[in-house]
Order: structure tokens, then C-alpha cells, then sequence
């Protein structure tokens, strides 16, 4: 059964500063991954896709990684913003399944 | 493009009672998936709809249904309101397996 952990649970961070988002998932056989922002009582806004045959993928100030070995993926926020400041979640889908598995989210705080 | 919609942005129900959820699903998708999301948590998968029919379901009680229409669009039910039903219902939409799901903005469901 596929888990994903994201750590950590909050961050806060002065604004200015490069940040790393951590997500874990404990069955590397995925199809691909994806990782999202959602603002309080909001949707969810897809940041990056990374599929499996890949290693990162970058998107402005954003960078992800992914490490199906070790089951492990990144997010890079380099020179973090107040408008940063959101819900971070990541989600893995499998092969043979339909359906993302979401980590319970990274909270971020970017103060001026 | 609008994008993934959902209606309504927020609804309050007595329990027992049933509430129908509405999504129509990004331009040239043809894949809705539905998930709950319970305050401080990640989504839950509750089903996916493919050329009308549900294709894969998630751990969610038979009060929970849906339908897909021609159009692609789609409605989610749910009976006998519960007090644990409060939650924000998020759509998803995609191209049949394509790489990326796009959210809606969810819908708001409190119970009392």
C-alpha cells in the first residue's frame, strides 16, 4: 500500500531565503509524481509533474527532484517570497491505479 | 480555457439529508476523479469517472456516488448526511491517464 510522508509539517522562513520541501512515498513503483500548492480553503494548483523516466523538473523559481530508489522527492523554492506562503502537497500515482496519494502538505510561512 | 469548475463554492446540509456536487472538467478532458479533503489532511480518493462509468473506488461507503455525463461533466451524491462528511470536495480532471491533473476550486460542505 502506498504511503507518502511529506516533512516538514510547517516551516516558516524569512523572505529571502532558499527553501527545500521534503516528500516520501514507500513503493517506487510509480508512474509519476506530482506536487501542488493550495491556498487556505482553496483548490489545488499543480507546480511540477515529474514522471518517472525523469529526474527534476523546473518551473521559474521552483525546482523538483525525484529518487524512485530511494523514494524520495524535492521541492526547491529558491529566493522565497511572501506570496509564497501556502499549503505545499505532494502526491504519487502508481501504476495499475487511478488514483493520486497525497502527503498531508508542508505549511509555509514567508514573512517580510 | 476555464479551467476545472465545481458548484457550489460552499453548502450547508442538516444531517441525513443528500447533497449533489457538480464539476465540469477542464477543455479536452475526458477523466473526472473526485476526492475529499478533511481539514489538515491530504486528499482522499473517493472515485473516478471514465466514458460514463466508474472505473476504480476508493475506501468511501455506498452513500457516496457519482455519475458522469456525455459531456464529460460530472456529479458527486451523497445520502444520509453525516457530521464526518464535512470537508472540502475537490475535482479533478485529466486526459484519460495523461501525465497531470488539474483541481477545481472545491466545494465547501458543512454538516450540522
Amino acid at each position: 500500500k502506498q504511503e507518502v510522508t511529506q516533512i516538514p509539517a510547517a516551516l516558516s522562513v524569512p523572505e529571502g531565503e532558499n527553501l527545500v520541501l521534503n516528500c516520501s512515498f514507500t513503493d517506487s513503483a510509480i508512474y509519476n509524481l506530482q506536487w501542488f500548492r493550495q491556498d487556505p480553503g482553496k483548490g489545488l494548483t499543480s507546480l511540477l509533474l515529474i514522471q518517472s523516466s525523469q529526474r527534476e523538473q523546473t518551473s521559474g523559481r521552483l525546482n523538483a527532484s525525484l529518487d524512485k530508489s530511494s523514494g524520495r522527492s524535492t521541492l526547491y523554492i529558491a529566493a522565497s517570497q511572501p506570496g509564497d506562503s501556502a499549503t505545499y502537497l505532494c502526491a504519487v500515482l502508481s501504476y495499475n491505479t487511478d488514483k493520486l496519494i497525497f502527503g498531508t502538505g508542508t505549511r509555509l510561512q514567508v514573512f517580510p | 480555457d476555464a479551467g476545472v469548475t465545481q458548484s457550489p463554492t460552499h453548502l450547508i446540509k442538516t444531517r441525513g439529508q443528500q447533497v449533489t456536487l457538480r464539476c465540469s472538467p477542464k477543455s479536452g478532458h475526458d477523466t473526472v476523479s473526485w476526492y475529499q479533503q478533511a481539514l489538515g489532511q491530504g486528499p482522499q480518493f473517493i472515485f473516478q469517472y471514465y466514458e460514463e462509468e466508474e472505473r476504480q473506488r476508493g475506501n468511501f461507503p455506498d452513500r457516496f456516488s457519482g455519475h458522469q455525463f456525455p459531456n464529460y461533466s460530472s456529479e458527486l451524491n451523497v445520502n444520509a448526511l453525516l457530521l464526518g462528511d464535512s470537508a472540502l470536495y475537490l475535482c479533478a480532471s485529466s486526459s484519460d491517464r495523461g501525465p497531470e491533473a488539474f483541481f477545481g476550486q472545491g466545494t465547501r460542505l458543512t454538516v450540522v
